[in-house]
């Protein structure tokens, strides 16, 4: 069975300090993650993926995050929040061969000015 | 280029009416679909998904149904609603394995 988990509701941070969200993963076999954003009443947009290659994948509206296979990680980064930012941000996970796309609960962000 | 259209916006229905939501994709063929219930404005809970016309993989035993009658066009039902089934309603696309899912705008039905 594939999972994500996202440890923490809500991440509070000053607007122009970075920003980390926080995914973990569990997986049979290679992982493709993605990170998605929701803002009230919409649909979720699409903001990066790793598939292979370089750990470090950066994204739209500034974000990056960083795959770490050995913790099972995909962290969700971006170096200076603005309050825009303010959202409902989620992690996925799809193994190889498998067509269930699994979702994690989802972090709130909260950017103060 | 791709694009997905979900309709309704948002739906009260009272209990132990039917429901339909239509989901249909344009600009890809043999799409995978997928509709997921969000409660609370949280989690997602994916309630299911097709890799073809007729395939429908079920998640979790529940009151509803989904049908794919067309290649791009997806369908979820119930026959009778339950307040229980009160969510946000998104329907969502994607290709093959390691590519993203393209989502809707969702529905938002209200069980009264």
């Amino acid at each position: 069975a594939q999972s994500v988990a996202q440890p923490e509701d809500q991440v509070n941070v000053a607007e122009g300090n970075p920003l980390t969200v926080k995914c973990t993963y569990s997986v049979s076999g290679n992982p493709y993650l993605f990170w998605y954003v929701q803002y009230p009443n919409r649909g979720l947009q699409f903001l990066l993926k790793y598939i292979t290659g370089d750990n470090l994948v950066k994204g739209s509206y500034g974000f990056e995050a960083e795959f770490n296979k050995s913790q099972t990680s995909f962290h969700l980064k971006k170096p200076s929040a603005l309050v825009s930012d303010s959202a409902l941000y989620f992690c996925a996970v799809r193994g190889y061969g498998n067509n269930r796309l699994a979702f994690g609960k989802g972090n709130q962000v909260v950017v103060i000015p | 280029s791709q694009t997905i259209h979900q309709w309704p916006a948002t739906l009260v229905q009272p209990v132990g009416s039917p429901l339909s939501l239509e989901c249909t994709v344009e600009g890809t063929s043999n799409p995978n679909l997928y509709w997921y219930r969000q409660a609370a404005g949280r989690g997602l809970q994916l309630l299911f998904y097709s890799v073809g016309i007729g395939q429908i993989s079920s998640e979790v035993p529940q009151n509803l149904s989904a049908s794919r009658p067309q290649d791009r066009q997806f369908i979820l039902s119930s026959k009778k609603l339950l307040l229980s089934d009160s969510g946000f309603y998104l329907c969502a696309w994607g290709g093959q394995f390691n590519t993203e899912a393209f989502f809707g705008q969702g529905t938002r039905l209200t069980v009264v």
